[in-house]
């Protein structure tokens, strides 16, 4: 039961120009929303998030919106540099856990082409 | 360097032995989380420990996983009996609040043959 969905494995955008990642969500009760970024032999690393009572968060190039009606998030990376070529992955908290434990997409690689 | 750490960053064993790695948290974070990542998958959850008491284990730890976190500090990831399919990278994450980012390790890459 894949409770968080990245559906596009990848994604390969010109440098300057706008990347757009979505993630989809199934349950309903998830109320904290983060991106990763990971690099290939490095662990995640937490770049943005978003609590369920805003719709958009924003930090230097990198802005994160949120739809709890459609269960959906995006990460627009604006404007894109090669250094942003990574996997990126969305993680969601909440729910039945009271743990903080986050669950994670499949993740999309972007790649950013000079 | 505060950042989780961990050890061995790499392991090659063969099918049948044990493993054992090492994660040692943020000092100031009392959650600690394991995970478990595949080729082309995001991790999956495996167990959470707040402070030294492990709270919530996923179905995926079967009982040749073990996992401890003595004193609350540092915490090991045991694996008995190695399969192929316990071939993946194992990351150690903590965390100071409850719903906030997790500060993830490198990983311990795990090669069973």
């Amino acid at each position: 039961d894949q409770q968080v969905k990245q559906n596009s494995p990848s994604l390969s955008v010109q440098e300057g120009r706008i990347s757009i990642l979505n993630c989809d969500y199934t349950n309903s009760m998830f109320d904290y929303f983060l991106w990763y970024k990971k690099y290939p032999a490095e662990g995640p690393t937490f770049l943005i998030s978003i609590s369920s009572i805003k719709d958009k968060n924003e930090d230097g190039r990198f802005t994160v919106f949120l739809n709890k009606s459609a269960k959906h998030l995006s990460l627009h990376i604006v404007p894109s540099q090669p250094g942003d070529s990574a996997v990126y992955f969305c993680a969601a908290s909440g729910g039945s856990s009271n743990t903080g434990k986050l669950i994670f997409g499949q993740g999309t690689t972007l790649q950013v082409k000079p | 360097d505060t950042g989780v750490s961990q050890d061995p960053r790499h392991k090659i064993t063969k099918r049948g032995q044990n493993v054992t790695f090492r994660c040692d948290p943020i000092s100031e974070h009392n959650r600690l989380y394991w995970y478990r990542q595949t080729l082309g998958q995001g991790p999956e959850f495996l167990t959470y420990f707040q402070n030294e008491a492990q709270l919530e284990k996923s179905r995926l730890l079967s009982d040749r996983f073990s996992a401890e976190r003595p004193k609350g500090s540092f915490s090991t990831l045991e694996i008995q009996r190695t399969e192929q399919g316990d071939s993946a990278m194992y990351l150690c994450a903590s965390s100071l609040l409850i719903f906030g980012e997790l500060f993830f390790g490198e990983g311990s890459r795990l090669t069973v043959l």
